[in-house]
């Protein structure tokens, strides 16, 4: 596709569940992003890879949030025993190299903790 | 912490009036400035980079300016019609990373 793709669109999961939210660059963007969006609040950082490598996760809430890369391409986003306030919009966006590159963002995962 | 500020929070305007929001940003370590443009259920999509202080870039009916010494930035809509409702964001960019402000919701009334 042309864009940035993201699954599942919306996910419903129950407190103490574990959730995997998968990201599709734009083929041949060297940068992902990860930003959270809570309800009222702008995007937040979350972590940053270039290629496979994740050069900054300092936007992740706690050890519970774990993002991988592992071919440079995809890329998932795990949270592990979800809490209410994980419920935000995860978006992620990607880019060409360079610090002046316009990220294109998805539609992003909605994801609600009963 | 990057604090960007957007006003108002939102507005409501008639098809046709013209309208303007405001962006606020650190005036140090600035690099780029990002105006996004963010329908329900859709992407956000991109609608300027500015870089330069005294940056007007136009798309269409909408424009934006930059100041950066002063750290704000201008988004005007000329004649706004009914499709240009949704979420207007400023995104602050010091390195790789965007600190987001948190948007003005315009709605445009037929």
């Amino acid at each position: 596709g042309a864009g940035v793709s993201q699954s599942p669109r919306y996910k419903v999961a129950k407190r103490g569940q574990d959730v995997a939210l998968r990201c599709d660059p734009i083929s041949g963007h060297v940068s992902l992003f990860w930003y959270q969006q809570a309800l009222g609040q702008g995007p937040e950082f979350l972590t940053y890879f270039q290629n496979e490598a994740q050069l900054d996760k300092s936007g992740l809430p706690s050890d519970r949030f774990f993002a991988e890369r592992p071919e440079g391409s995809v890329s998932t986003l795990k949270i592990q025993r979800t809490q209410q306030e994980d419920s935000a919009v995860y978006l992620c966006a990607s880019s060409l190299a360079g610090r002046a590159r316009e990220q294109f963002f998805g539609p992003g995962t909605r994801l609600t903790v009963l | 912490i990057l604090n960007v500020e957007q006003s108002p929070q939102s507005l409501h305007v008639q098809e046709g009036d013209s309208t303007n929001f405001t962006c606020s940003f650190p005036s140090s370590n600035f690099y780029a400035l990002h105006w996004y443009r963010w329908e329900t259920a859709k992407s956000p999509e991109a609608l300027f980079v500015m870089t330069l202080n005294g940056d007007e870039k136009k798309k269409g009916r909408i424009s934006a300016t930059l100041n950066t010494k002063e750290g704000y930035s201008y988004l005007y809509i000329k004649g706004s019609q009914p499709e240009d409702s949704a979420t207007y964001l400023c995104a602050f960019r010091s390195n790789y990373k965007l600190t987001f402000g948190k948007g003005t919701l315009l709605t445009v009334n037929p």
